[in-house]
């Protein structure tokens, strides 16, 4: 079984609408949570961490966290092109760092 | 601002040449990672440094080596390139967000290496 799950996609969703990302995980010890941005031909970057149960916000990005259900997800609100990329989930277990697959956004004009 | 530096962006070499690939930190960080990323694998680690000299396999080192002589820098080595090695190479460094206690990670720009 894989550490961090997500579904590969290929996601679309129209410009201006709700873009829906999900991501499972194994440890139960598993401490912080993270989403990284990647467009194509670059390197990740950091969009939102979360550490408690619950949601966070920052700015059109919605990260929610439930640790019973081992579950990640992120809400982008009012998605534009730019958003188009390819989103990785992430888990931090005691020293390591564990990766989801990633899912592949497209928000269509 | 954080700032990982990689030697190359791109990179082609062929099958059996000895291959470094260089990562440079200025902020100091103890922790270095280095990554592979293939289509349809995500990104998988290849070694890791948590001090100078000091190194941890991953979870596919074989094929690789690394160097870390000098804190701001971590070398990854590809001692008989094979095509199979052809990918995009990560580096990162591990480092603490704000609030204190809850680190990230945060990347290089990559290289991409294709082996002939």
């Amino acid at each position: 079984q894989k550490e961090v799950e997500q579904n590969s996609g290929p996601l679309s969703v129209p410009e201006g609408a709700i873009a829906s990302l999900n991501c499972t995980y194994s440890d139960r010890g598993s401490q912080s949570f993270f989403w990284y941005r990647q467009y194509s031909g670059k390197s990740p970057e950091l969009i939102m961490s979360i550490y408690s149960n619950g949601d966070k916000e920052d700015g059109r990005f919605t990260a929610q966290l439930n640790k019973a259900s081992q579950y990640v997800s992120l809400l982008i609100r009012d998605s534009q092109p730019s958003d188009s990329a390819t989103y990785l989930c992430a888990v931090n277990t005691g020293n390591q760092f564990y990766f989801g697959t990633g899912t592949s956004l497209t928000v269509i004009p | 601002d954080v700032k990982v530096t990689q030697s190359s962006r791109y990179l082609v070499k062929r099958t059996g040449e000895k291959v470094f690939l260089e990562c440079v930190q200025d902020m100091d960080h103890e922790n270095m990672f280095w990554y592979r990323q293939d289509p349809g694998l995500g990104l998988r680690l290849i070694y890791f440094s948590y001090d100078v000299k000091m190194k941890e396999k991953g979870d596919i080192p074989e094929g690789y080596s690394v160097s870390r002589e000098k804190k701001e820098r971590f070398s990854l080595i590809l001692e008989s390139a094979s095509t199979n090695q052809t990918s995009m190479y990560l580096c990162a460094t591990r480092f603490p967000l704000a609030g204190g206690w809850q680190e990230t990670q945060y990347f290089g720009p990559g290289t991409r290496l294709l082996v002939l």
